[in-house]
């Protein structure tokens, strides 16, 4: 199993300033991931974030607006720029210890709310 | 591409009650894993089960039981004898071979009323 933090748990912004989320993980993965659920919906895949290579990111998604690091295997930066109120959403963080044929392990989430 | 449809948006049962979720997925692949997350109100996701496309099997796990139907490409959650305890939304997620993203259903959210 894996135990995953997550900093911010919460927090509240203003439209126009950008937000960076840490992921922690208590054990070495290759794999991480980065998913958004809107208020009452469903999570959607923001990005894959492997380490030491760019991060590959789903439809509808762009670098510019959500760049991501993966400085080492045990820990990831998603950074929400240049907010909107339409970025509010719970952001989290998920790794699969073995290429995703185990289960996904996702984090507390952080909870954005953009004014 | 794969898709996965919980039609049930939201349930509500009385304690005790027994009470099916319902999940139909679709995918191209023949091999595949399947998931069952639950997310109280405190928002973590917890992982609850994962199948895969070549264990058709169903399990059991003390209050709660899957029944996995390639044949109607289905898995089925059922929770029996519901407990206040229970009430969350819970997702349905598939992923397929070879690509580690999870693809989630809608969710359906389950109130059980003491």
């Amino acid at each position: 199993s894996a135990v995953i933090s997550q900093k911010p748990s919460r927090d509240i912004c203003q439209r126009g300033t950008s937000l960076t989320i840490q992921c922690q993980v208590d054990s070495q993965v290759t794999m991480m991931f980065w998913y958004r659920q809107q208020p009452g919906q469903s999570l959607t895949l923001i990005a894959t974030a492997n380490q030491g290579s760019e991060a590959t990111y789903e439809s509808g998604f762009v670098i510019d607006k959500f760049p991501i690091s993966r400085p080492n295997l045990t820990f990831s930066t998603l950074t929400v720029s240049n907010m909107s109120p339409e970025d509010s959403s719970i952001y989290l963080c998920s790794v699969a210890l073995a290429g995703g044929w185990d289960e996904q392990f996702f984090g507390p989430g952080t909870r954005l709310t953009v004014l | 591409a794969q898709k996965v449809t919980q039609a049930q948006t939201e349930i509500s049962v009385v304690e005790k009650e027994d009470v099916t979720l319902d999940c139909v997925y679709e995918t191209r692949d023949t091999t595949y894993y399947l998931f069952w997350y639950k997310q109280p109100p405190s928002g973590e996701l917890v992982f609850l089960i994962r199948r895969n496309s070549f264990d058709e099997q169903n399990e059991i796990s003390g209050r709660y039981s899957w029944n996995f139907q390639k044949s109607t490409s289905s898995f089925n959650f059922t929770i029996t004898a519901s407990q206040v305890v229970d009430s969350a939304v819970y997702f349905c997620a598939l992923s397929e071979k070879g690509n580690e993203k999870l693809t989630f259903g809608t969710g359906t959210r389950l109130t059980i009323i003491p």
